[in-house]
């Protein structure tokens, strides 16, 4: 079956080291790959998009990859700070679609002081 | 700018009982989604207007479930009558060009709903 697979299991990073989230997908030739941030009680926020025929993309301390053969994105946060502490989404928007996005659980990202 | 709302944030009703949520997209925003995530699932899509037109309703559970945007602004989300499964974060979204150069989604905060 389609689905999206991230980390179940929370991260745990010491602050100002490199955070780096993964997301898997299978049976999807998706459009474009999404990442949003999700805190408690909170809706998710988009963070970053990714096209199918873009490698990489950088906004601040933030970096994804997208990597069509592997199937796989990698989130990066780079510096990272306790604030960059929430549970992180990604989401794909398979090319066949009238944009149902399609999403992964999300990994719990915790930053330590 | 404001942002996507939603209201109520919470409701808590019986099986049985019939509960609407609003959404207020962002101002301009054509595309209005609705998404679902019960607890320890992903979070699911339900349905898509474009304008007041239904684009795609797929993700609707089933016919106890009406979603409506009449002219084309904020949209309503009815169960009738509600079922414990209905339980979960109910999320509304809005996006101003899905298939072209900003097809970012934005969030509101999410209804909690919970039947019991």
């Amino acid at each position: 079956s389609q689905k999206i697979e991230q980390n179940s299991e929370a991260l745990n990073i010491q602050e100002g080291k490199t955070a780096t989230l993964t997301c898997n997908y299978t049976n999807y030739s998706p459009a474009y790959l999404q990442w949003y941030r999700q805190d408690p009680g909170r809706g998710p926020v988009f963070l970053l998009l990714i096209r199918e025929n873009e490698k990489e993309k950088r906004k601040e301390r933030l970096k994804v990859t997208f990597d069509t053969t592997l199937k796989q994105s990698l989130f990066h946060i780079t510096a990272s700070q306790p604030a960059d502490s929430a549970t992180y989404l990604c989401a794909l928007d398979p090319m066949d679609s009238n944009y149902q996005l399609i999403w992964g659980a999300g990994t719990k990202l915790i930053i330590k002081p | 700018e404001a942002g996507v709302t939603q209201f109520p944030s919470h409701s808590v009703i019986e099986k049985g009982q019939t509960v609407t949520l609003r959404c207020d997209p962002i101002s301009g925003h054509d595309n209005l989604y609705w998404y679902r995530r019960v607890m320890g699932k992903e979070i699911k899509f339900l349905l898509h207007f474009v304008k007041e037109s239904k684009q795609d309703e797929s993700g609707m559970p089933n016919n106890r479930f009406l979603a409506e945007r009449t002219g084309g602004t904020y949209s309503t989300l009815k169960v009738q009558p509600a079922e414990l499964e209905d339980s979960g974060v109910y999320f509304c979204a809005s996006s101003q060009d899905p298939w072209g150069s900003a097809p970012e989604a934005f969030f509101g905060q999410g209804t909690r709903l919970t039947v019991v």
